[in-house]
C-alpha cells in the first residue's frame, strides 16, 4: 500500500511570492491534516480536511489556506510569502480522525 | 490549551541500553496519544498509538505507557541499536478536536 506522497519536496521561492503544496493521502484515508514544522516553533498545527471540508484550522494567518478535492488529495497554498514562512510542511492522512495518523516526507520550502 | 512537554532533550547512550523516554501532558480529556519518531530531515514514521481507554502498547523492543490521571506517557526502548538514533516525538489528540498537539521531542543518539 502506497504511503502518503507530497510534492515537491522541496521549493526555493522569494518573498511575496505564492506557493502551492500538494499531499496524495494512503488509499482510502479520508482525513488529511497539514502541519508546519521549524526549529524554533516545533511541529505546528495548520488544517485539517475530512470528505472535502475544513474541519479545523490552527493559529495561522489568512495567507495559509488549503482545500481537499473528492478523490481526497489536498493542496495547501501560502500566499505573498514572508521569510519565516521557511520550514518543513508535513502532511498526515487517516482512515479517520482519532485512528493513526501516517506522515508523508514533506516539503521543505525556503523563502529568501 | 494542551500542552505536552518531553524530557530529556536529548540523550545519548552505548548501544544495548535499555532506555526510556517521557512525555508530560497538562490536559488530561485525550482521546489518544501517539509516538513518533523522525529522521533527520525525514516525515514523521508512527511507532505506537494509545487509546484513551488503555494504558500500554507494546511492538518489538518499544513498549509505551500512559497514565492520564498524571497526564504523563513513556517510551520505553529495550535493548537500543545504532538505528534507533533519531528525535522521538509524543503528540496528544484531544478530545472534541482534530489536530495533534505535539511535544517538543527527545533527540536520541545510540552509539555502537
Amino acid at each position: 500500500k502506497a504511503g502518503v506522497t507530497q510534492t515537491p519536496r522541496y521549493l526555493i521561492k522569494t518573498r511575496g511570492q505564492q506557493v502551492t503544496l500538494s499531499c496524495s493521502p494512503i488509499s482510502g484515508h479520508r482525513s488529511v491534516s497539514w502541519y508546519q514544522q521549524t526549529p524554533g516553533q516545533g511541529l505546528q498545527f495548520l488544517f485539517e480536511y475530512f470528505s472535502e471540508t475544513q474541519r479545523n484550522k490552527g493559529n495561522f494567518p489568512g495567507r495559509f489556506s488549503g482545500r481537499q478535492f473528492s478523490n481526497s488529495r489536498s493542496e495547501m497554498n501560502v500566499s505573498t510569502l514572508e521569510l519565516g514562512d521557511s520550514a518543513l510542511y508535513l502532511c498526515a492522512s487517516a482512515r479517520v480522525v482519532g485512528e493513526t495518523q501516517y506522515f508523508g516526507p514533506g516539503t521543505r520550502l525556503l523563502v529568501l | 490549551k494542551q500542552e505536552v512537554t518531553q524530557i530529556p532533550a536529548a540523550l545519548s547512550v552505548p548501544e544495548g541500553e535499555n532506555l526510556v523516554l517521557n512525555c508530560s501532558f497538562t490536559d488530561s480529556a485525550i482521546y489518544n496519544l501517539q509516538w513518533f519518531r523522525q529522521d533527520p530531515g525525514k516525515g514523521l514514521t508512527s511507532l505506537l498509538l494509545i487509546q484513551s481507554s488503555q494504558r500500554e502498547q507494546t511492538s518489538g523492543r518499544l513498549n509505551a505507557s500512559l497514565d492520564k490521571s498524571s497526564g504523563r506517557s513513556t517510551l520505553y526502548i529495550a535493548a537500543s541499536q545504532p538505528g534507533d538514533s533519531a528525535t522521538y516525538l509524543c503528540a496528544i489528540l484531544n478530545t472534541g478536536f482534530q489536530k495533534l498537539v505535539f511535544g517538543t521531542g527527545t533527540r536520541l543518539l545510540v552509539s555502537p
